[in-house]
């Protein structure tokens, strides 16, 4: 089956700096990515879409900001967490999909970012 | 906007026992449903995948059912086994994304 790659899967960083995490679709062209945000014991909350080559859409309350999606290629997409904070520690789950709206997508591994 | 609930919020058997978890959703417009599996610290496992014309899906000892008009599905792990120790969740796509219950935890005792 298809391939999403995230990286890293763990993080530690010190508050006020910025972190990227980013997904990759291996086998496959991704003309739409996800990415998920979950605290413990929650469901996975979506905060953006992203379509190659154009801006990503955000969920309301999501900060744009503060939550950089870069969608350059049909197999990578980046979301850099600038000025973290420890609030901002969480687990990011990326997702991809090759085609139309009913297709399966395909989950990363996931990046557990702690912000001390 | 919509509302996905998944019941119970966790359950603990001994092995052997067949496993019954819950999944409700408020809008049946949906392009389909699925089950994944997260072990904790890691991602998602795509378990499942119904979509919205089909009834039932079954893979080895996983059975999933999706009844659209009562917002109901229904995910069956027959004799279950330690190593189904895990937490399970329900999502729906409904135009674009996914919508995700909160999860059922499950053990499997030895």
């Amino acid at each position: 089956g298809a391939v999403v790659s995230q990286h890293p899967s763990r993080v530690i960083c010190k508050s006020g700096t910025s972190v990227k995490i980013e997904c990759r679709s291996l086998d496959f062209q991704a003309t739409t990515m996800f990415w998920y945000r979950q605290f413990p014991k929650q469901s996975l909350m979506l905060m953006a879409t992203s379509n190659e080559g154009s801006k990503a859409t955000y969920e309301q309350g999501v900060e744009k900001d503060k939550f950089l999606i870069n969608h350059a290629s049909l197999t990578l997409s980046t979301l850099t967490v600038t000025s973290a904070h420890p609030e901002d520690s969480s687990f990011y789950i990326c997702s991809a999909r090759e085609g139309m709206a009913n297709e399966k997508l395909f989950f990363g591994s996931g990046t557990q970012l702690s912000v001390l | 906007k919509q509302e996905v609930t998944q019941i119970p919020a966790a359950l603990s058997v001994p092995e052997g026992e067949n496993l019954v978890l819950n999944c409700s959703f408020t809008d049946s417009a949906i392009y389909n449903l699925q089950w994944f599996r997260q072990d904790p610290g890691k991602g998602l496992t795509s378990l499942l995948l119904i979509q919205s014309s089909q009834r039932e899906q079954t893979s080895g000892r996983l059975n999933a059912s999706l009844d659209k008009s009562s917002g109901r599905s229904t995910l069956y792990i027959a004799a279950s086994q330690p190593g189904d120790s895990a937490t399970y969740l329900c999502a729906v796509q409904d135009d674009y994304k996914l919508s995700f219950g909160a999860g059922t935890t499950v053990t499997v005792r030895a």
